[in-house]
Formats: structure tokens, C-alpha cells, sequence
């Protein structure tokens, strides 16, 4: 069965620091996804990784995936205050379309 | 734009009612998710469509149904509703033929039961 973990769920963070959400998967997975929700809104697409050593990157996300290591990270550089949503990661299961999705990590920032 | 409609957006319904979820999609996409949202858990798939008349079960599909008798329709089913059921239940889509298989999400229905 497929597991996805994210890490930290709760982060409160200021304006202008950097940080970085981590999230972690069980099994073999070629492709992850990571999506923001506002409260009260539906999911965003943010990024999709393809591939081992895939890097995206939009305004001040960056998203990776290490396939080794199962292990995708989303960073934060210079936060702002327009950022505080909830971030999920979703890992799809070879073979099939359905997604597996991380708890989620409410990001705060405080201006 | 891709655009996904869901019939509600609040409901409020009492244990024992049938309820029906409506998902409405106008991008001509095969396969079509029923996921609920609850707090800490993330989202959980009930059930998924590729096609027309198809339907798959999800990882929590007791106390579900669908119905996909349209392909750009996929109605999400509560036969008995029960409190337990009291969540955010969100339809998402997907091409079928995109290479990134990315899934698109409506604006969810945050259903009560009583």
C-alpha cells in the first residue's frame, strides 16, 4: 500500500525566511504532484515531477523529486505573506491513475 | 481554463437522507475522482471513473456510490447518509491522454449531516 507523509503538517513562518517542506513516499513512483489550497478553496496544481533530478521552479517555489530516495521537497525562498495556504504532495501509483495524497502542510506566514 | 462544477457548495442533510454530489465537467476529460477532505487525513479517493458506464472503487467507497451515465457527469451517491459522513467531498479530472496525468479539482461541497 502506498504511503505519502508530509513534513512538517504545521509551519508558521516570517516574512523573508526560507524553508522547506519535505514529503516522503512508500513505494516505487515515477510521478509526484504538489498543490495549494487556500482556505475555503479548492486544490491548484502547483507542479508536476516527472522524473529522478526534476527541479520546477514558480516565483519563490521550488520543487524537487529524488526517486531514490522517495523523497520530494518543496522550498520556500524569501517567504511572503501570499503564500500561506496548505500544501499538499500527491504520489500516483504505477500503473494507474489514482493519486495518493500527504496530509497536507498548513504553511502560515507572518508578515 | 479548465472548469469543473460541483452542484453545491453547502449541504446540510439529516442521517438516513439519500444525497446526491453532482460533478459537471466541460473539457471532454475520461476519467473523473470522487476524493473527501478531512482535517489530518488529507484526501481520500471514494471512487473513479475512466469511462462512460465505468466506475472503480477507491480506498473508502462503504456507504458510497456513483453514477457516470454522461462523460462529463460523475454523481457522487450517499445512499443512507450518516454523521460520519460530514466532510469535504471535491471531484477532480483527468485527460486520460496527458503524459502528466495531473488532476484538475472543482470547488468541493462541504456537506453536513445531522
Amino acid at each position: 500500500e502506498l504511503k505519502v507523509e508530509q513534513n512538517p503538517l504545521f509551519l508558521s513562518m516570517q516574512e523573508g525566511k526560507n524553508y522547506t517542506i519535505y514529503c516522503n513516499y512508500s513505494t516505487t513512483s515515477d510521478r509526484l504532484y504538489w498543490y495549494r489550497q487556500d482556505p475555503g478553496k479548492s486544490l491548484e496544481s502547483l507542479f508536476v515531477l516527472l522524473s529522478n533530478g526534476a527541479v520546477k521552479q514558480e516565483g519563490r517555489l521550488m520543487a524537487s523529486l529524488d526517486t531514490k530516495a522517495r523523497l520530494s521537497t518543496l522550498h520556500i525562498t524569501a517567504a511572503v505573506h501570499d503564500l500561506s495556504a496548505t500544501y499538499f504532495c500527491a504520489v500516483i501509483i504505477q500503473g494507474a491513475q489514482k493519486l495518493v495524497f500527504g496530509q497536507g502542510t498548513r504553511l502560515t506566514i507572518n508578515p | 481554463d479548465v472548469k469543473v462544477t460541483q452542484s453545491s457548495r453547502y449541504l446540510v442533510k439529516r442521517t438516513g437522507e439519500k444525497v446526491f454530489l453532482e460533478c459537471v465537467q466541460d473539457m471532454d476529460h475520461e476519467n473523473m475522482f470522487w476524493y473527501r477532505q478531512d482535517p489530518g487525513l488529507g484526501l481520500r479517493l471514494i471512487y473513479f471513473s475512466y469511462d462512460v458506464k465505468m466506475k472503480e472503487k477507491g480506498d473508502i467507497p462503504e456507504g458510497y456510490s456513483v453514477s457516470r451515465e454522461k462523460k462529463e457527469r460523475f454523481s457522487l451517491i450517499l445512499e443512507s447518509a450518516s454523521t460520519n459522513q460530514t466532510s469535504m467531498y471535491l471531484c477532480a479530472i483527468s485527460p486520460g491522454t496527458d503524459h502528466t496525468d495531473t488532476q484538475y479539482f472543482g470547488p468541493g461541497t462541504r456537506l453536513t449531516v445531522l
